[in-house]
């Protein structure tokens, strides 16, 4: 199966700053990466979806003010979090579409706000 | 919104078969079926996927009924680390069409 990863794995940060989530395809190019958010016990929420090359397309409810992302090649997909603030921690997990149009996860990235 | 039904949460021995039920009455024709499954604080890892025919790879197997309305993931020979959420998707599979997670069932294989 196709490789997707993500970094940093867990991060924490003060309030107020900005922090940055990476997700890579490793072995293959994906033109279109999603976004996922996940609180504690509850499943996973589409926040947006990544396209090379252009503007991406947010869920409703989701700032695209606050939630930067920016596709600028075809395997790296980035997740900016700025001015971040306690409600914003939680598991952020990215996707990417690989062979036979299945779609593979990222290990997920733990942000803390503090 | 999720298309898919499931039970929230199931039990299983360790080294019996564990058998997930999903429906999935409105799904279309070109709708495939989807299977992950997601491991406490890790990212969901595919299992299997299908159309309308049978499926089995090395990790499970994958039942759909004649009327592609339920199906059925069936882990052979359920292990402790099968012990996940596991979650039945309706995608279709062309496009850059992403995936709408449900609740999920909770499989909690029993020592």
């Amino acid at each position: 199966g196709a490789v997707v990863s993500q970094h940093p794995s867990r991060v924490i940060c003060k309030s107020g700053t900005s922090v940055k989530i990476e997700c890579r395809s490793l072995d293959f190019q994906a033109t279109t990466m999603f976004w996922y958010r996940q609180f504690p016990k509850q499943s996973l929420m589409l926040m947006a979806t990544s396209n090379e090359g252009s503007k991406a397309t947010y869920e409703q409810g989701v700032e695209k003010d606050k939630f930067l992302i920016n596709h600028a090649s075809l395997t790296l997909s980035t997740l900016t979090v700025t001015s971040a603030h306690p409600e914003d921690s939680s598991f952020y997990i990215c996707s990417a579409e690989g062979s036979g149009n299945t779609i593979y996860f990222g290990e997920g990235s733990w942000l803390t706000v503090v | 919104d999720a298309k898919t039904t499931q039970p929230t949460s199931m039990d299983c021995a360790e080294g019996r078969a564990a058998n997930l039920p999903c429906n999935h009455s409105t799904i279309s024709g070109n709708e495939y079926v989807y299977w992950y499954r997601q491991i406490h604080s890790q990212g969901p890892q595919y299992i299997i996927h299908g159309l309308k025919n049978n499926e089995t790879n090395e990790m499970a197997s994958l039942i759909i009924t004649e009327d592609r309305k339920s199906s059925t993931l069936i882990l052979p020979h359920a292990t402790l680390r099968d012990t996940a959420v596991y979650y039945c998707i309706v995608r279709v599979a062309t496009g850059a069409n992403n995936l709408f997670f449900g609740t999920g069932t909770r499989l909690t294989v029993i020592p």
